[in-house]
């Protein structure tokens, strides 16, 4: 089962510039999660904002959540070429013990 | 922190063999695990949530005959492709909820590539 959509699918930008995707989603929810995944590999957990919460940070992330929306967004500033990665939102549903994947976001930061 | 291996990270099977592949929590005791499956370019789809000590809760439209899952022990669940055919190539990827404060988070395993031929 998948929660929602992301946008963009793909985003190419240069090195120093800010990067931002946007999630949305479906049913109540707990909180909602930002993983990364490099290529053929495992994922990891970037930042958690719960569905009290409206904006949180973490070094050079910055997220927001607007639950009358259902939607989220993931700024990165200043990127790097090694942020070059996938990037998905997931969903803890507020009636289900389960993570729910959006359909992530390919970005890539040329040098 | 938390740690997940995930184990094999690649395997190669004939068509209508069955393959393992396991998941353990190394310094936690995960009573929910969870496997995903992943084709190309692709968002993960979750299969199942696998309890420790009980039955394993499949998501709509996965064949709970050809994905066995087993959650023995508090450390340990295990996928098991049966009579494995080529659509079945994919990657697989398990995560493990901790206990304690960090319970909202999962912890992924890197991944097994399945690829029957």
């Amino acid at each position: 089962s998948q929660q929602g959509e992301e946008d963009p699918q793909a985003l190419s930008i240069q090195e120093g510039e800010n990067a931002t995707m946007n999630c949305s989603y479906k049913t109540s929810i707990n909180n909602l999660q930002w993983y990364r995944q490099n290529s053929g590999r495992g994922l990891v957990h970037l930042i958690l904002i719960r569905s009290n919460e409206r904006e949180k940070h973490s070094g050079r992330l910055r997220v927001t959540l607007d639950t009358s929306k259902k939607s989220s967004s993931l700024l990165i500033t200043a990127s790097r070429a090694a942020d070059t990665a996938s990037y998905f939102c997931a969903t803890d549903e507020e009636y289900g013990n389960k993570l729910v994947f959006g359909a992530g976001t390919i970005l890539r930061v040329k040098s | 922190g938390a740690v997940v291996s995930q184990h094999p990270s690649w395997v190669i099977c004939k068509s209508g063999t069955s393959v393992k592949i396991e998941c353990r929590s190394l310094d936690f005791q995960a009573t929910t695990m969870f496997w995903y499956r992943q084709f190309p370019k692709q968002s993960l789809m979750l299969m199942a949530t696998s309890n420790e000590g009980s039955k394993a809760t499949y998501e709509q439209g996965v064949e709970k005959d050809k994905f066995l899952i087993n959650h023995a022990s508090l450390t340990l669940s295990t996928l098991t492709v049966t009579s494995a055919h080529p659509e079945d190539s994919s990657f697989y990827i398990c995560s493990a909820r901790s206990t304690g404060a960090g319970a909202n988070v999962l912890t992924f395993g890197a991944g097994s590539r399945l690829t029957v031929l």
